[in-house]
């Protein structure tokens, strides 16, 4: 099942410059999307969201992009900083349940 | 900032045995989930509960697994009778109302010998 696909497994960024995160889902009925962070130990902590009837969501250093065409998605995080170092999950919802991607490990170098 | 509680941190169990996985959801949530994440793999949803019903659940969900909300607090996952491929990270989350993101506990770790 791969409704929801992270292909890149992990990220390298310097710190200062911009992350991007990268989503692509198979089912053009998801209509609501969401990221979330997850450090080792913990649970995964919500970031941000987009609704379908949008193609930009922006808080602060984080801005979600999302293409219903290309059915896409993606995070972007400027500047990143070495707090940023995790995994970062694409999710879609069903209104039921969240289908998550495998996740994408964001390393930030100093 | 109130967040979702779970406990153990930590469960190792002989298979067979039952184990109850304890949440506390976040305070006037209404919607409540379980997931999980084997080792190695994805999250998966387990079930989703709602006005003290289930709403939906996964294939994941057999007979073995129940869900509870005791009392005005807990939401509990129940698996009767563990197997070894029941080891995983167990997730519980809740959310206040359709418009909002779920949020979720520390998890707790779940291994069977």
């Amino acid at each position: 099942d791969q409704q929801v696909k992270q292909n890149s497994p992990s990220l390298s960024v310097q710190e200062g410059r911009i992350s991007i995160l990268n989503c692509d889902y198979t089912n053009s009925m998801f209509d609501y999307f969401l990221w979330y962070k997850k450090y080792p130990a913990e649970g995964p902590t919500f970031l941000i969201s987009i609704s379908s009837i949008k193609d930009k969501n922006e808080d602060g250093r984080f801005t979600v992009f999302l293409n219903k065409s290309a059915k896409h998605l993606s995070l972007h995080i400027v500047p990143s900083q070495p707090g940023d170092s995790a995994v970062y999950f694409c999710a879609a919802s069903d209104n039921y349940q969240l289908i998550w991607g495998a996740g994408t490990k964001l390393i930030i170098k100093p | 900032e109130p967040e979702v509680t779970q406990t153990p941190s930590h469960q190792v169990t002989q298979m067979g045995q039952e184990v109850i996985l304890r949440c506390v959801p976040i305070s006037n949530h209404l919607y409540f989930y379980w997931y999980r994440q084997i080792l190695g793999q994805k999250v998966e949803f387990l079930v989703s509960f709602y006005n003290n019903e289930i709403s939906e659940k996964s294939e994941i969900f057999d007979d073995q697994f129940s869900v509870e909300r005791p009392d005005g607090s807990n939401f509990t996952l129940k698996i009767r009778s563990t197997k070894l491929e029941d080891s995983a990270m167990y997730f519980c989350a809740s959310r206040g109302d359709d418009s909002q993101p779920q949020h979720f506990g520390d998890g707790t770790r779940l291994s069977i010998l």
